[in-house]
């Protein structure tokens, strides 16, 4: 989706290194997602943010931190890399949905990091 | 990518056929369902939803199915084309009204 977008799309670092993906939207969402993508497991959430001084852990969160700097801005860091951080990243956003339902969510490209 | 789903189960379907892809959902408190399709190299994309109001729901060429009594999901995917080879995941929101919860996805083969 061409209103999220994610740099870098490709990164290979090494380990201990500090990494920054970075995610930028137009949708004027108010929520933001970081997930990561392995093999065979889906989709597991690492950090969400609903407005600028909102962040909340996810599912997997250590070893990762993430910055809210403006609504349309979320990024996520690896302070220091290692190699089972190697995965797909995706940025994802939404909206409150009509009465707080739960909202669909619309992906980002994708960032593949390599960590050797 | 091509590193998404190395061991997904596949499903091969001759083009112009009906693919109907299956999901089993985790949580009975979930009232709330999507399906997204990923191709090579992309992010998911948003395909249809569904509460769990709701046991059907068609979109253009797809049609949602919602059976909480055996807590199952499926996507019906009418005349299938070339361009619908990708990557299905579903996604439930548990008992949360803003977190989806993602299945392992299913690899979907159009054969010509």
């Amino acid at each position: 989706d061409a209103d999220v977008t994610q740099t870098p799309r490709n990164r290979i670092t090494k380990t201990g290194k500090r990494i920054m993906l970075e995610c930028s939207q137009t949708k004027g969402h108010d929520r933001m997602y970081w997930y990561r993508q392995d093999p065979g497991l889906g989709l597991r959430l690492i950090y969400y943010s609903f407005d600028v001084k909102d962040i909340n852990k996810g599912e997997i969160s250590d070893g990762y931190s993430v910055s809210r700097q403006a609504q349309a801005k979320f990024s996520l860091s690896l302070e220091s890399a290692i190699p089972n951080q190697t995965a797909l990243y995706f940025c994802a956003t939404s909206d409150l949905g009509s009465g707080g339902s739960t909202d669909t969510q619309y992906f980002g490209p994708g960032t593949r990091l390599t960590v050797l | 990518g091509e590193s998404v789903g190395l061991h997904l189960p596949t499903l091969s379907v001759q083009e112009g056929d009906n693919s109907i892809i299956n999901c089993a959902y985790s949580n009975s408190a979930s009232d709330y369902f999507i399906w997204y399709k990923q191709e090579s190299g992309k992010g998911p994309q948003f395909i249809i939803d569904i509460r769990s109001n709701m046991d059907k729901r068609q979109g253009q060429r797809v049609t949602v199915l919602l059976n909480k009594t055996v807590k199952h999901l499926s996507l019906q995917i009418a005349a299938t084309q070339p361009g619908d080879s990708a990557v299905y995941f579903c996604a439930e929101n548990g008992d949360s009204s803003y977190k989806l919860i993602f299945g392992s996805g299913t690899r979907l083969l159009v054969r010509p």
